[in-house]
């Protein structure tokens, strides 16, 4: 495709379920980001995949959060036991380079999914 | 820590006049910047980037003015038009560190016609 795909676009999910949220970077982009966005919120930082390096883990609220990426490409944020404070936008993005490399972050969001937790 | 925050979450405009939308950061460290414009369902489109290297830089209709003495980012629009209302973030980050970009709270800007 085009751009950054994330799926679903929405979920609704009841209190204590484990999600899956997918994110498809746009395809050869090295670097890959999750961000949590609350409702009229900033967009707080998760996780940060870069090549084969160990990814930046800083921004993983608890540990009921972790993610993967899978062969370089597409990524899983999955949230475990969820709770009413995890509803927000979730939004993957991704970029071509690494800042240093390029000197610019040339990153590209998603449309990011919504979750719900009721 | 790292923190970007914002001096007014809301801005209201008439269409044609000038925008002004300010930001400020705390990380001295901080090196590269970056304004996003994030309509409404959308996810954030980049606008224009600054380094510290520099004081100001323009695009076309928009300009980031940078002063690091006070830590303060700044992004002007010109003759702002309905098609510019949306949420406007500042973003951080530490060239040749993590990499992580953090990203401010946002101000929604309103353009009336």
């Amino acid at each position: 495709g085009a751009g950054v795909s994330q799926s679903p676009s929405n979920k609704v999910t009841e209190k204590g379920k484990d999600v899956e949220l997918r994110c498809d970077p746009i395809s050869g982009h090295t670097a890959l980001y999750w961000y949590r966005q609350s409702l009229g919120q900033g967009l707080e930082f998760l996780i940060y995949f870069q090549g084969n390096s160990a990814p930046d883990k800083s921004g993983l609220p608890s540990d009921r959060f972790s993610a993967e990426r899978t062969g370089g490409s597409v990524s899983t944020l999955t949230i475990q036991r969820t709770q009413q404070e995890d509803s927000a936008v979730y939004l993957c993005a991704s970029s071509p380079h690494f800042l240093t490399r390029t000197g610019r972050w040339r990153a590209f969001f998603g449309q990011g999914t919504r979750l719900t937790v009721v | 820590g790292e923190s970007v925050g914002l001096h007014l979450p809301t801005l209201s405009v008439q269409e044609g006049d000038n925008s002004i939308i300010n930001c400020a950061y705390s990380n001295s460290a901080s090196d590269y910047f970056i304004w996003y414009k994030q309509e409404s369902g959308k996810g954030p489109q980049f606008i224009i980037d600054i380094r510290s290297n520099m004081d100001k830089r323009q695009g076309q209709r928009v300009t980031v003015l940078l002063n690091k003495t006070v830590k303060h980012l700044s992004l002007q629009i010109a003759a702002t038009q309905p098609g510019d209302s949306a949420v406007y973030f500042c973003a951080e980050t530490v060239q040749g560190g993590s990499e992580k970009l953090v990203f401010g709270k946002g101000t929604k800007l309103t353009v009336n016609p």
